[in-house]
Order: structure tokens, then sequence, then C-alpha cells
């Protein structure tokens, strides 16, 4: 099945520490996009991708890190210097052309423990 | 700034009764406008879109939405809601000034009443 994949589900993480999330898509998609959804504040973008070896950021990218290194993966990392990273993560992916609509991953609830 | 605006935090109806979630937007340009679903701890699922053409547009689930350029807006709807369809929607432009960046709503969590 093509679809787009957000791994773990669930994630906690310790004050002061790094995590990834893994986002990987088989839709041969060539922008990827990663989005943090807080209660009330819908989705924020947080970097997007357009193409492999690129990325820029979103509205709230402090804290937060990327790479693009191949066309099906954009791992996100969280670093210590979020202050509030307990949220719900989203990743998307669209192919090229302005008038298609973003597919989503399911999701990654990270939570600070 | 392009940008997109949900009036309504929260919309109530009644099962059998028609449905409007209310959609605002301001950009340069042709609009590029998108509805999409979520479900509780889900992805969003995309319902449908406006990119050219007839006003009123058809999507998944028995969803439409109305195009109005004179008033910036696009708001979904259904003539007949179900307890099922209760859930949060977003509405969505996608930015053309060369990012090409889904620009979201905030959000309107429509419950379906039995």
């Amino acid at each position: 099945d093509g679809g787009i994949t957000q791994s773990p589900k669930y994630l906690f993480r310790k004050e002061g520490q790094n995590v990834t999330l893994s986002c990987e898509q088989n839709l041969n998609h060539d922008a990827m996009y990663w989005y943090r959804q807080d209660p009330g504040q819908g989705l924020r973008l947080i970097y997007y991708s357009q193409i492999v070896n690129d990325f820029q950021k979103g509205d709230i990218a402090e804290g937060y890190s990327v790479s693009r290194e191949k066309k099906e993966s954009f791992p996100l990392t969280v670093t210590s210097a979020q202050k509030n990273p307990t949220a719900f993560y989203l990743c998307a992916s669209s192919p090229g052309t302005v008038s298609t609509e973003a597919f989503f991953g399911q999701g990654t609830r990270l939570t600070v423990v | 700034a392009q940008s997109v605006a949900q009036p309504e935090d929260q919309v109530n109806v009644a099962e059998g009764n028609p449905l409007t979630v209310k959609c605002t937007y301001s950009v340069s340009g042709n609009p590029y406008l998108f509805w999409y679903v979520q479900y509780p701890n889900r992805g969003l699922q995309f319902l449908l879109k406006y990119i050219t053409g007839d006003n009123l547009v058809k999507g998944s689930y028995g969803f439409e939405a109305e195009f109005n350029k004179s008033q910036t807006s696009f708001h979904l709807k259904k003539p007949s809601a179900l307890v099922s369809d209760s859930a949060l929607y977003f509405c969505a432009v996608r930015d053309t000034s060369g990012t090409y960046k889904y620009i979201f709503g905030t959000g309107t969590r429509l419950k379906v009443l039995a």
C-alpha cells in the first residue's frame, strides 16, 4: 500500500534528551512537511522540504532539526532546546504540483516525563 | 500574508440536520483551498478541494463546499449530518507565493447530537 508512515505512535522524552521522530513515504512525493498540533492552535509548520537535500524553516522551527537525505524520508529531531515539546506531531507529503492535496501520516504523540 | 480563519471553535448540530463549518481565506492570486477531517489521535484525512471551475465542490462522505470569491469564503456543508461526522475539521490554503506551504486554520470541532 502506498502511504506515509510515522513512528513511533507514542514517544516519551526525559528532560534534556533529544528524540527523533521518523517519517517515511512511498508515494514518490517531492515535498514533505512537519507540523505540530496543540489543542486550540491548529497545525503549525515546523519545517518543510520541497526537494531532496533541501529544507526550510517553518513558523516554529526553534528547538527542532530535520534532514532530507532521501526522497522518501524526512526525520524530525526534537532537541533539548525545545522547551515545551509535548504535542502531537504530524508529517505530510505532497507531489510537486500546486493543486494537489497533502497526505498525512497518523502522527506521533510526544510527551515529556 | 496568506491566511485562513475558522471563526467557530465548535459547531453543534442535530443528527439529520444540515451542517455548515465556516472558513474564510486571504491570499494573493488564485486560491487553492482544502478541507480535512481529523478523528482523535489520527492524522488528517483529505475531504475535498477547490482549484478552479464550479463553485460547488463535492467530496468524500457526502461533504461539499461552496467557494465564494467575493466573500473570500469556502464553507464546508453536508445536507444531513451523521453522528459519525463528529470530528475536528480543518480548512487549509496553499501558499502560492513560492513556498507552496499548506496554511491551516485553527480547526472547528463538529459535534453531531443523536
